[in-house]
C-alpha cells in the first residue's frame, strides 16, 4: 500500500536550517509529483511546495519562497524539504502528500513536527 | 493575495444535511480550479474526500458529494453521522504550479 513517512523534524533555533525527508513506498515514486503541506498548531492546512515527478519543475508558496527548497531523489524514493532562515511562524507539522488525479492530493503521510524556538 | 474562504463552523443534527462552501476573495470558483476536499480529525493526517469538483475518492460514501454552487465550490454531507464531526478543507489549483487551501470549516454533529 502507499506509504509516505516523514522524518527530520525537531526543535531548531530561529535563523537556523533543517532538512526534512519523506520516504515513499508502495508505488512508483518516480511517476508522481509530491507536495509538502504544513499545519501550525491549532491552525489550518497551508500548501508549501510541489515538485514534478521528475524534479523538472518546483513551485513554492510565497511564504517560504527563497527560504525553503523542495527536491527529490528518485533513486532513493525520497522527497526533501530544505528549510533555511527558519522563523517562529514556520512552527508546524509538515506533511508530504502525493499528487493525485486532477490536481488533487490522494495520499498523505503522518507528518513531522518542526518547532522553531530559542 | 489570494484568500480561499470557508465558513468557520457549522452544526448539523444527526441525519441532517450540511453544505460547506469554498470561495475566493477575488473572483469565482469554477471547475478550472480543480477544487478538492479533505477531512481531518484532531491529531490525524487529512483524508481525501473529493477531487476534480465532484469525484469521490476511493471508499468515500455517496452521501458525500461535491459541486459548484453559484460562484463557490461546495461539499454536501447528507445523513450526517457522528464520525462526520471533523475539520474540512478545500484546495484550489491557482495555476502556474500554485495551490491554496481554504481556511477550513469545523463541523459539529449534535
Amino acid at each position: 500500500q502507499v506509504q509516505l513517512v516523514e522524518s527530520g523534524g525537531g526543535v531548531v533555533q530561529p535563523g537556523r536550517s533543517l532538512r526534512l525527508s519523506c520516504a515513499a513506498s508502495g508505488f512508483t515514486f518516480s511517476s508522481y509529483g509530491i507536495h509538502w503541506v504544513r499545519q501550525a498548531p491549532g491552525k489550518g492546512l497551508e500548501w508549501v511546495a510541489v515538485i514534478w515527478y521528475d524534479g523538472s519543475k518546483k513551485y513554492h508558496a510565497d511564504s517560504v519562497k527563497g527560504r525553503f527548497t523542495i527536491s527529490r531523489d528518485n533513486s532513493k524514493n525520497t522527497l526533501y524539504l530544505q528549510m533555511n532562515s527558519l522563523r517562529a511562524d514556520d512552527t508546524a507539522v509538515y506533511y508530504c502528500a502525493r499528487w493525485g488525479l486532477q490536481s488533487s492530493i490522494d495520499y498523505w503521510g503522518r507528518g513531522t513536527l518542526v518547532t522553531v524556538s530559542s | 493575495q489570494t484568500v480561499v474562504t470557508q465558513e468557520p463552523s457549522f452544526s448539523v443534527s444527526p441525519g441532517g444535511t450540511v453544505t460547506l462552501t469554498c470561495g475566493l476573495n477575488s473572483g469565482s470558483v469554477s471547475t478550472s480550479y480543480y477544487p478538492s476536499w479533505y477531512q481531518q480529525t484532531p491529531g490525524q493526517a487529512p483524508r481525501t474526500l473529493i477531487y476534480n469538483t465532484n469525484t469521490r475518492s476511493s471508499g468515500v460514501p455517496d452521501r458525500i458529494s461535491g459541486s459548484i454552487l453559484g460562484n463557490k465550490a461546495a461539499l454536501t454531507i447528507t445523513g450526517a453521522q457522528a464520525d462526520d464531526e471533523s475539520d474540512y478543507y478545500c484546495l484550489l489549483y491557482m495555476g502556474s504550479g500554485i495551490y491554496v487551501f481554504g481556511t477550513g470549516t469545523k463541523v459539529t454533529v449534535l
